[in-house]
């Protein structure tokens, strides 16, 4: 069963906005990252927050993790046009330490120049 | 350095026929991960190779795929006697260490069309 869900679905905003997205997932985890998606394309890494980490930020970008709570959010500042893609959020959980990733069913983010 | 390597980028098959689908990983990386998206989903993970050993098939399908990463060449994901749904996209990803710990860098993906 799928760790993450995703809140919204889908967001729509004006360029120069800033963009939130929530992640909640369901047991304890090793880390949490987020990845993004444009349309028909591979998945390109944005940035991997630790369990033990609070906040994170990448240009741009602000994640911020709440284990108590079993939630993460992914902040964009001054989003742009180029910023249109799904986003997911990816979980890998112990036991075991295999890696493999856990993903939500992302957030759609539209951009409108 | 070149990234996560996968083909072909597009393969069509027919009901009843076989599927392979390839993944390079990144130089020096020896952790290979395969993931399926069907349409408007998000991944879902099938399995986790090393070299020569699988080591996680948790999330394959018990009958017609099967996956293999050979000491020497890159790593093969077979789907055998394709059904409709099947058609998907299948992305590879590979890691440095799989202890969950790193970042897992993914390939452009395979999107599997069975008609």
């Amino acid at each position: 069963s799928q760790q993450g869900e995703e809140d919204p679905q889908a967001l729509s905003i004006q360029e120069g906005e800033n963009a939130t997205m929530n992640c909640s997932y369901k047991t304890s985890i090793n880390n949490l990252q987020w990845y993004r998606q444009n349309s028909g394309r591979g998945l390109v890494h944005l940035i991997l927050i630790r369990s033990n980490e609070r906040e994170k930020h990448s240009g741009r970008l602000r994640v911020t993790l709440d284990t108590s709570k079993k939630s993460s959010s992914l902040l964009i500042t001054a989003s742009r046009a180029a910023d249109t893609a799904s986003y997911f959020c990816a979980t890998t959980s112990p036991p075991g330490n295999t890696g493999k990733l856990i993903f939500g069913q992302g957030t759609t983010l539209q951009v409108k120049p | 350095n070149a990234g996560v390597m996968q083909n072909p980028r597009h393969l069509v098959r027919r009901r009843g026929q076989e599927a392979r689908l390839r993944c390079s990983p990144m130089k020096g990386h020896s952790h290979v991960y395969w993931y399926r998206q069907l349409p408007e989903e998000g991944l879902k993970f099938m399995v986790y190779l090393q070299k020569e050993n699988i080591i996680d098939e948790s999330g394959m399908p018990k009958e017609r795929f099967s996956a293999e990463f050979p000491k020497e060449g890159p790593s093969i994901l077979r789907i055998q006697q394709v059904v409709r749904g099947d058609s998907a996209a299948y992305f590879c990803a590979s890691s440095h260490k799989g202890t969950g710990q790193e970042t897992q860098y993914f390939g452009p993906g395979t999107r599997l069309l069975v008609l």
